[in-house]
């Protein structure tokens, strides 16, 4: 089983700063990655597949990066509705497997 | 628009069972892999099982095998989780969620249902 890490696994931004996010995984998953995006009482959503391509409606501020086993998602500059929790995902191999999150609090 | 919309979560006691329905809408449901995730309270994300689009295929989570089976029912456009031998550690919220391929597996999911809370105590 691939294993995922995410770091940090809480990150404190204010509104409009940048916000860098990190996910590893145990072995190469090529770009076969996904982030999603998770606000308290709510389903996922997905923001980010193949690594750095945006999900229909995202917003131009959510990027992605890295292939391999290093991964980043970066918010450009952080909306008050941005603050939520924030998965990746393997999906190279089963079990498709999810990082434990990164929160992303208000400073 | 796409719609999923999970049902029959609820109180069990540890080896019973439930099935778990999810209602979609607003795509063509018969070319979509389904999938179902689950959520243990204030914890991650876990993919459960898959099947197919005509229900031909199937796959689960190693935690899962051989108590719960995947099924769907194209005519009711309808994915269901039948859960057996339930243990206190499949407390979760459970997700219903569509891949994003089409007509293939993706093994990513593009939408979500609201989620239904199974849990599992004495």
């Amino acid at each position: 089983e691939i294993v995922m890490t995410q770091s940090p696994a809480t990150l404190s931004v204010s509104p409009g700063e940048r916000a860098t996010l990190s996910c590893r995984a145990s072995q190469s998953v090529w770009s076969n990655l996904a982030w999603y995006q998770q606000k308290p009482g709510q389903a996922p959503r997905l923001l980010i597949y193949g690594a750095s391509t945006r999900a229909t409606g995202i917003p131009a501020r959510f990027s992605g990066s890295g292939s391999g086993t290093e991964f980043t998602l970066t918010i450009s500059s952080l909306q008050s509705e941005d603050f939520a929790v924030y998965y990746c995902q393997q999906y190279n191999n089963g079990p498709f497997t999810f990082g434990p999150g990164t929160k992303v609090d208000i400073k | 628009e796409v719609q999923l919309v999970e049902s029959g979560g609820g109180l069990v006691q540890p080896g019973g069972s439930l099935r778990l329905s999810c209602a979609a809408s607003g795509f063509t449901f018969t070319t979509y892999w389904m999938h179902w995730v689950r959520q243990a309270p204030g914890k991650g994300l876990v993919w459960v099982s898959h099947i197919n689009s005509d229900g031909s295929n199937t796959n689960y989570a190693d935690s899962v095998k051989g108590r719960f089976t995947i099924s769907r029912d194209n005519a009711k456009n309808t994915v269901y989780l039948q859960m057996n031998s339930l243990r206190a550690e499949d407390t979760a919220v459970y997700y219903c969620a569509r891949d994003r391929g089409y007509s293939y597996g993706y093994y990513h999911f593009d939408y979500w249902g609201q989620g239904t809370l199974v849990t599992v105590s004495s």
